[in-house]
């Protein structure tokens, strides 16, 4: 596509319910990012893609999150049993070998209440 | 690993004062260097970037110089303004492990005050 896209844009649950979170990177990516921008808040990295795998996931908080990539291109991140704490913005982010610049989403905000 | 260190914010100025944002890295490689840009209530967009040594970037009066021997990609703008008012990310790209990656610095806020 023309651009990096998040789905939904914006998400609201229950506390203790799964919410999954899906991100369309720019066609050709091969790198995909996760992160979560907390309210007033900097970036925080939560996991990192290269193709279907991810050599690097540091990034997620507990094992509630996790995250997948297929063909390539789509990704969805889930959060299990969200908390309260999970409320903030999750932005996804791709890139390509050829040029290393970043593109990024618009973001799904995500209210558990 | 690479990493991304900023200056703490928020920044607070007054309209057409000279602006400075550190930023310094580590990285295993010989990366590209970025400052990202998020206005309120949008998504983050590229504002300058350089690809190597003592490359200059620059965009909307903002500019930064890529200084190998410091590490450094400071962010500068002369005169700012209160439309400048957002947050800023440092951020560079590495091959490092066998993967290119993008490493991003946690933000500054800056706020331009009339």
């Amino acid at each position: 596509g023309a651009g990096v896209s998040q789905s939904p844009s914006n998400k609201v649950t229950e506390k203790g319910k799964d919410v999954e979170l899906r991100c369309d990177p720019i066609s050709g990516h091969t790198a995909l990012y996760w992160y979560r921008q907390r309210l007033g808040q900097g970036l925080e990295f939560l996991i990192y893609f290269q193709g279907n795998s991810a050599p690097d996931k540091s990034g997620l908080p507990s094992d509630r999150f996790s995250a997948e990539r297929t063909g390539e291109s789509v990704s969805t991140l889930t959060i299990q049993r969200t908390q309260q704490e999970d409320s903030a913005v999750y932005l996804c982010a791709s890139s390509s070998l050829q040029n290393t610049e970043a593109f990024f989403g618009q973001g799904t905000r995500l209210t558990v209440v | 690993g690479d990493s991304v260190t900023q200056m703490e914010g928020p920044v607070t100025l007054s309209e057409e004062a000279f602006l400075t944002i550190n930023c310094t890295y580590t990285a295993t490689g010989y990366p590209s260097l970025f400052w990202y840009v998020q206005y309120p209530g949008e998504g983050l967009q590229l504002l300058l970037k350089a690809t190597k040594a003592d490359d200059k970037g620059s965009n909307k009066g903002f500019e930064a110089t890529y200084r190998k021997e410091t590490t450094s990609f400071h962010l500068e703008k002369g005169s700012v303004q209160v439309s400048d008012s957002a947050v800023y990310f440092c951020a560079l790209s590495d091959r490092s492990g066998g993967y290119q990656k993008v490493t991003f610095g946690t933000g500054t806020k800056l706020q331009v005050i009339p």
